[in-house]
């Protein structure tokens, strides 16, 4: 089966600092991959995919995400953390083995943001 | 486009209880599904539909049922409320099956069961 392991739960820098929010992936097929921003008390807003094309992607808020397959990683990451960027963020990866057509998220890593 | 509601925002619920959690969306989606968030545990895929009058089962079916009589609702009916149904519960839509579209998630209805 198909998952995603999100290493760390908790993550906190400094405003202005890198964030590396790491996500890797066990599939049997090649699949597509996302990430997702949960803001407190809000549904969740889609930051990035890559679906096999440029193993580079970038998203929205400057964010962006490389495809390693010989590493079976999918990590975010952002140059320099806003005060905003306080939230939880899923790493996903298509189900393309049952047909449900479905996502398969991660636990979740919520990012802290110190002024 | 108001995207994907839900309703209620907030429900307090019994054991042995029952009651419809709704979800609409105004996108003329044909995929919509609900979701469950636990603490540490992600979201989990209680059921699916990929059409009017077509619905199937996720990773974590128990004690849910769904419908679709028409494009835009997709109403998840919990039969007898257990404390383990205690969760947020997301409904989301994309316009197609296919996976690389972008699924659009409702702001969740937080549920607790006594």
């Amino acid at each position: 089966a198909q998952s995603v392991t999100q290493l760390g739960s908790h993550v906190s820098v400094s405003e202005g600092a890198l964030v590396l929010l790491r996500c890797n992936y066990s599939s049997s097929v090649p699949p597509y991959l996302f990430w997702y921003v949960q803001y407190p008390n809000q549904g969740l807003q889609l930051l990035l995919k890559y679906t096999s094309a440029a193993t580079l992607v970038k998203g929205i808020n400057d964010f962006e995400a490389e495809f390693k397959k010989s590493e079976t990683s999918f990590h975010l990451t952002k140059p320099s953390a806003h005060m905003s960027d306080a939230a939880e963020y899923f790493c996903a990866v298509s189900d393309r083995e049952t047909g449900r057509r479905a996502l398969t998220f991660g636990s979740g890593t919520r990012l802290q943001v110190q002024p | 486009n108001a995207g994907v509601t839900q309703t209620p925002k907030f429900q307090v619920l019994k054991t042995g209880q029952s009651m419809t959690l709704q979800c609409a969306q105004d996108m003329n989606h044909e995929y919509m599904s609900w979701y469950r968030q636990d603490p540490g545990m992600g979201l989990r895929l209680i059921h699916y539909s990929v059409g009017a009058g077509i619905t199937d089962q996720g990773e974590v079916p128990n004690g849910y049922n769904v419908s679709r009589s028409t494009t835009e609702d997709f109403p998840l009916r919990l039969l007898s409320a257990a404390p383990s149904q205690t969760s947020v519960y997301f409904c989301a839509s994309r316009r197609t099956g296919a996976i690389t579209d972008t699924q659009y998630f409702g702001p969740g209805t937080r549920l607790t069961v006594l």
